[in-house]
């Protein structure tokens, strides 16, 4: 079983602080790797897909991929309470063929004001 | 537009009964899929159909009987179903080319009596 491993947290920032979120992976073949953001009692949003090696930024928020490493991360910068969520993790592997995903057990994060 | 309907909301069923999640999107996807979320897990797959045939199949038990009727519906015929099984029924769908960024549905939240 390939597997996506966060740290489940909770962490816990101050409102305008840079919120980090780590995941790594063990399929070293995987290709295409994602965040979503989950509110409590609500579906799953996808907010960065991230495909090669380096920095991708979209707004206030940046997907860091590291192939060699097996490790992708998302930074929120200007942090604020209603970033307040679960964000999953997840990474489509290369075997089963490129529509499964696996998802990582997610990591809560918590803004205070 | 990223939109995933799922039909109902909320459903409530016994053990003897027969009931349908229903799912339609109108993004021009042809892959679609049912997952499977309790309460504070991650989703997890259950199948997946690529241009209306079934692909994979998560060693899911047959009381779930999917259907994909076109490439805009997914249904997910429910039957003689356990107290084990009430959970939030998430359906996603992503195009079938490079990036296979899934989106989500709002869920249908299923609690078996």
């Amino acid at each position: 079983q390939k597997e996506v491993e966060q740290n489940s947290g909770p962490l816990s920032v101050p409102e305008g602080a840079i919120a980090s979120l780590n995941c790594t992976y063990s399929d070293r073949g995987s290709q295409s790797f994602f965040w979503y953001r989950q509110y409590s009692g609500k579906s799953p949003e996808l907010i960065m897909s991230i495909y090669s090696n380096g920095d991708k930024e979209d707004g206030r928020f940046t997907a860091q991929l590291n192939k060699a490493s097996q490790y992708v991360s998302l930074l929120i910068r200007d942090s604020q309470p209603s970033d307040s969520a679960t964000y999953l993790c997840a990474v489509n592997p290369r075997e089963g063929g490129y529509n499964k995903l696996i998802f990582g057990a997610g990591t809560r994060l918590a803004v205070h004001p | 537009d990223t939109e995933v309907t799922q039909t109902p909301k909320h459903l409530v069923m016994g053990m003897t009964n027969k009931k349908s999640l229903k799912c339609e999107q109108h993004m021009g996807h042809r892959a679609m899929y049912w997952y499977k979320q309790k309460a504070k897990k991650p989703p997890e797959l259950m199948f997946v159909y690529s241009y209306e045939k079934l692909s994979i199949n998560e060693s899911v038990p047959s009381r779930f009987s999917p259907e994909c009727p076109n490439s805009s519906l997914l249904n997910l015929h429910l039957h003689a179903l356990q107290p084990e099984d009430s959970a939030l029924y998430l359906c996603a769908s992503s195009q079938e080319s490079a990036g296979h960024e899934q989106y989500f549905g709002p869920g249908t939240r299923l609690t078996v009596t």
